[in-house]
């Protein structure tokens, strides 16, 4: 049973650029969240994609945007990249959004922005 | 709103000695908690939840929390430490916000385990 994958596992940008990431789910999961993490820091939620769409948001800026396609994998895309978003971004998964459901975590992308 | 403070950025014990790691959280609504361990270079991994019920969860690889309302805590031990233990541990609090349950996660503690 395959869990969380996500790729690349790291990436280099220079700043102004443009960057996607991707996630697919743990197997019989449709629900799709990612997390910033700054080093040394805890998660910080970005986002949530169930049924296609974007079901809940955290406190980040619109160049921030997502999708989630039929099959619940999930796509992360960062505009305009900042110094500041220089971060692991990790991808979790759920099978829906319901009350106390555990997630299961990818191992992430490391994202240096130059 | 929900929030989760982790006492002690960093916890170093030795090997076999007993692990404890403090949370205490913060919700309006009966919360939902969870204790994740990251190991360098990974994503997070769920070590045990509480919903409702017995207040003692027992998770993964030996560790144990015990949910105290009166306290607002939620702890996680473990009676003896190994060194596979050394790791960054989350503690995180869920509950009804907007119609969702997004996890809050605490600032992370550095469990250090000394030979």
């Amino acid at each position: 049973d395959a869990g969380v994958t996500q790729s690349p596992t790291h990436l280099i940008k220079t700043r102004g650029q443009q960057v996607t990431l991707r996630c697919s789910p743990k197997s019989g999961h449709d629900t799709v969240s990612w997390y910033q993490q700054a080093l040394g820091q805890e998660p910080q939620f970005i986002f949530q994609y169930y049924e296609e769409e974007e079901r809940q948001r955290g406190n980040f800026p619109d160049r921030f945007s997502g999708h989630q396609f039929p099959n619940y994998s999930s796509e992360l895309n960062v505009n305009a990249l900042l110094l500041g978003d220089s971060a692991l971004y990790l991808c979790a998964s759920s099978f829906g959004d319901r009350e106390g459901e555990k997630l299961f975590f990818g191992s992430g992308t490391q994202l240096s922005v130059l | 709103a929900q929030s989760v403070t982790q006492l002690g950025s960093h916890v170093s014990v030795s090997e076999g000695a007993l692990v404890l790691l403090r949370c205490n959280y913060s919700s309006s609504v009966p919360p939902y908690l969870f204790w994740y361990v990251q190991y360098p270079n990974q994503g997070l991994q769920l070590l045990l939840k509480y919903t409702t019920g017995a207040t003692l969860v027992k998770g993964i690889n030996g560790f144990e929390a015990e949910f105290k309302k009166s306290e607002t805590s939620f702890h996680l031990t473990k009676p003896s430490a190994h060194m596979s233990d050394a790791a960054e541990y989350f503690c995180a609090v869920s509950g009804e916000a907007g119609g969702s349950y997004i996890p809050t996660f605490g600032r992370g503690t550095s469990l250090i385990v000394h030979p």
